[in-house]
């Protein structure tokens, strides 16, 4: 079985602290991606990774930033946390896709709730 | 720009019947759709997936329908049992850089009634 562990499952952070959160996959997949979740918009992608030190900014990229210097390792990191960037985060990951009209599914972890005050 | 919508947030159905989930895209590039189910505090499970070039795909209760002229697909469950109540997610992927993404929609709460 897959497993996306996400190393924190509540977080409470101040204002303009940095936040780093955490997600290894067991799986070698290629591609690992990071979500966030909130009522009434989905999931919205914030950046996602196809390779060791690569990233790709995806819909809601701003205040955000990634590091992936392992493959099985990919970190979301707030250099400032804002309250509106209180949510729920989710960290995934599949093999990388080899050809047009097929895909792979996206492995989820549990997710981290992040509150901002 | 929400490229993949589900317009109905919420959806009640009685136990034993068909329960029907509906997602709208905007994307021509779109090649590949799934459909995923969230419960409360956990992270979304894979439910059932469907390419482009196919128009139907069946994993025993649960069917998806693409109809790319629309540009919809839809998700049926039959027959619901109270364990379905979670939120679906569609989510729809295309090329971008090389590479491919999944773009979510917002989710429908599906909840089954004994």
């Amino acid at each position: 079985d897959v497993k996306v562990t996400q190393s924190s499952r509540y977080l409470v952070k101040r204002t303009g602290e940095k936040v780093f959160l955490e997600c290894v996959q067991d799986m070698d997949h290629e591609n690992m991606f990071w979500y966030r979740q909130d009522p009434g918009l989905g999931l919205r992608l914030i950046y996602f990774s196809y390779d060791v030190k690569m990233k790709e900014k995806g819909d809601i990229p701003e205040g955000y930033s990634v590091s992936r210097e392992k493959k099985e390792r990919f970190s979301l990191i707030l250099e400032s946390a804002s309250t509106n960037q209180t949510s729920m985060y989710l960290c995934a990951s599949s093999l990388v896709r080899v050809r047009a009209f097929s895909g792979n599914t996206i492995y989820f972890g549990e997710g981290s709730w992040l509150t901002v005050v | 720009d929400q490229q993949v919508k589900q317009n109905s947030p919420s959806l009640s159905v009685q136990e034993g019947r068909i329960s029907i989930l509906n997602c709208d895209y905007t994307n021509s590039m779109f090649d590949y759709f799934l459909w995923y189910k969230k419960y409360p505090a956990e992270g979304p499970t894979f439910l059932i997936s469907i390419s482009s070039i196919k128009d139907k795909n069946e994993d025993g209760r649960f069917t998806v329908f693409l109809n790319k002229s629309a540009k919809h697909l839809s998700l049926h469950i039959v027959p619901s049992q109270p364990g379905d109540s979670a939120v679906y997610f569609c989510a729809a992927s295309r090329p971008i850089s090389g590479t491919y993404k999944y773009i979510f929609g917002t989710g429908t709460r599906l909840k089954v009634l004994a």
